[in-house]
């Protein structure tokens, strides 16, 4: 089975906190891409990272921090001293060697100042 | 460079009606996914078309259909429409027949009443 598992469904942190988004995968492709998306309340899907599979590296953009475990299959994303701006939905993404993108539940992030 | 578009911004429709909504790709791209987003959860595949033909499809009824034009805009159509069908429909761009790189449009919001 192709599953993407985001068990957190909401969370919430004060301004300035760091905040942490899991994100596990199921596939037994051994070749396939991970993204994370986040969807702000105008509801355009704006796109933050890929990793394709055989790219364990962790990368840094600014804020945002990833961390890609294949032993564990995890994809998770760490937003460093939050700003309210990020408060939003985000969302993992698993894209097979199907090319179908199948998308996690959502984590709700709430930023308050 | 004019990204996606998507028209209507907001649709409400009555039970059993039919329903078509528009989608042109960000310039330069040539296939169109749709994805149904039901409140609170994660994007779903319905199907992409590229070369104006259906490639891929997911798990929907065949109510749900579709069709891409030579300017490589597309069309979702709903046939039927039930209240379950009310969701934010998203479409994305890409190249190639491909997902890897996507481009998000803001989504129609559909209601069924």
């Amino acid at each position: 089975a192709q599953k993407v598992t985001q068990a957190q469904t909401e969370i919430s942190v004060v301004e300035k906190e760091d905040v942490t988004l899991d994100c596990v995968y199921e596939t037994r492709d051994t070749t396939y891409y991970l993204f994370w998306y986040k969807q702000p309340p105008s509801g355009e899907l704006v796109f933050l990272i890929r990793r394709n599979s055989f790219d364990e590296q962790n990368e840094i953009s600014g804020r945002y921090s990833w961390n890609f475990q294949k032993s564990t299959s995890s994809f998770n994303f760490t937003i460093t001293a939050s700003q309210v701006v990020d408060s939003a939905v985000y969302f993992c993404a698993l894209r097979p060697n199907t090319g179908k993108l199948i998308f996690g539940q959502g984590t709700t992030l709430q930023v308050k100042p | 460079d004019a990204g996606v578009t998507q028209s209507p911004t907001h649709l409400i429709k009555t039970r059993g009606q039919q329903v078509t909504l528009r989608c042109s790709p960000k310039s330069g791209h040539d296939t169109v996914s749709w994805y149904q987003q039901a409140l609170g959860q994660g994007p779903q595949f319905i199907f992409q078309y590229y070369e104006e033909e259906e490639r891929q499809r997911g798990n929907f009824p065949d109510r749900f259909s579709g069709h891409q034009f030579p300017n490589y805009s597309s069309e979702l159509n709903v046939n039927a429409l039930l209240l379950g069908d009310s969701a934010l429909y998203l479409c994305a761009s890409s190249l190639g027949g491909d997902t890897y790189e996507q481009y998000f449009g803001p989504g129609t919001r559909l209601t069924v009443t």
